[in-house]
């Protein structure tokens, strides 16, 4: 079975430096792959998904991501965060018959 | 509708006794998945749906859970003989008007029912 691991519970990052955020995960195909995020009291917003084809992925508010099959990774990263970007951040995972499964979270904390 | 709807948004109720939870999806879309999260956790995947049927069951915790979607649109995910450790946020999700939610990429959330058992 597909599971996904995000190994920091928190981050903490000064307003304007850049972000780097591990997901792992086991599967024994190539995965589909998706960043969510969610803000406090919201729900769960898409930040983007990797289905094939070019390794790195743009996504909406100035992420991306990258998929290293070698290291069944795809951290997300971003080169200056801003205050807004304080959230909680989900990796997810799904092989082809749509279940999707969702990693514990990692929350970030943006220092002014 | 514009978005999913789940109701109640919040539920209180005394253990032992039954609760349903109800998720209305979007208007056109296939697919309908069932998560329960907990404070501080990742969402947990119970079940799901493409149009009526049960696809995958095997999240949901013991037989006191059970989903159904009858006409392939709203879903009603109902806990029986609640108990304290039922206590979460319950979370609605639809996806795909193709019907095949992975491709799509997209879950759509509802603002979730938060659940407490005393």
């Amino acid at each position: 079975a597909q599971s996904v691991t995000q190994p920091d519970i928190h981050i903490t990052v000064s307003e304007g430096a850049s972000l780097e955020l591990r997901c792992n995960y086991s599967y024994g195909a190539t995965p589909y792959l998706f960043w969510y995020v969610q803000s406090p009291g919201q729900g769960l917003q898409l930040l983007l998904k990797y289905f094939s084809g070019d390794t790195l992925v743009q996504g909406i508010k100035g992420f991306e991501a990258e998929f290293k099959r070698s290291q069944s990774s795809f951290n997300l990263r971003k080169p200056s965060v801003h205050w807004s970007d304080a959230a909680e951040y989900f990796c997810a995972v799904s092989n082809r018959d749509d279940k999707i499964i969702f990693g514990k979270g990692t929350r970030l904390h943006i220092l002014p | 509708g514009a978005g999913v709807s789940q109701s109640p948004r919040y539920k209180v109720t005394k253990r032992g006794q039954d609760v349903a939870l109800r998720c209305d999806p979007i208007s056109g879309h296939v697919s309908l998945y069932w998560y329960r999260q907990a404070l501080g956790q990742g969402p947990e995947f119970l079940t799901y749906f493409n149009y009526e049927a049960q696809q995958d069951k095997s999240g949901l915790p013991n037989d006191r859970f059970s989903a159904e979607r009858p006409e392939g649109s709203i879903s009603t995910l109902t806990i029986q003989r609640t108990e304290q450790r039922d206590s979460a946020m319950y979370r609605c999700a639809s996806s795909s008007p193709s019907g095949r939610a992975v491709q799509h990429g997209e879950l759509f959330f509802g603002e979730g029912s938060r659940l407490t058992v005393l």
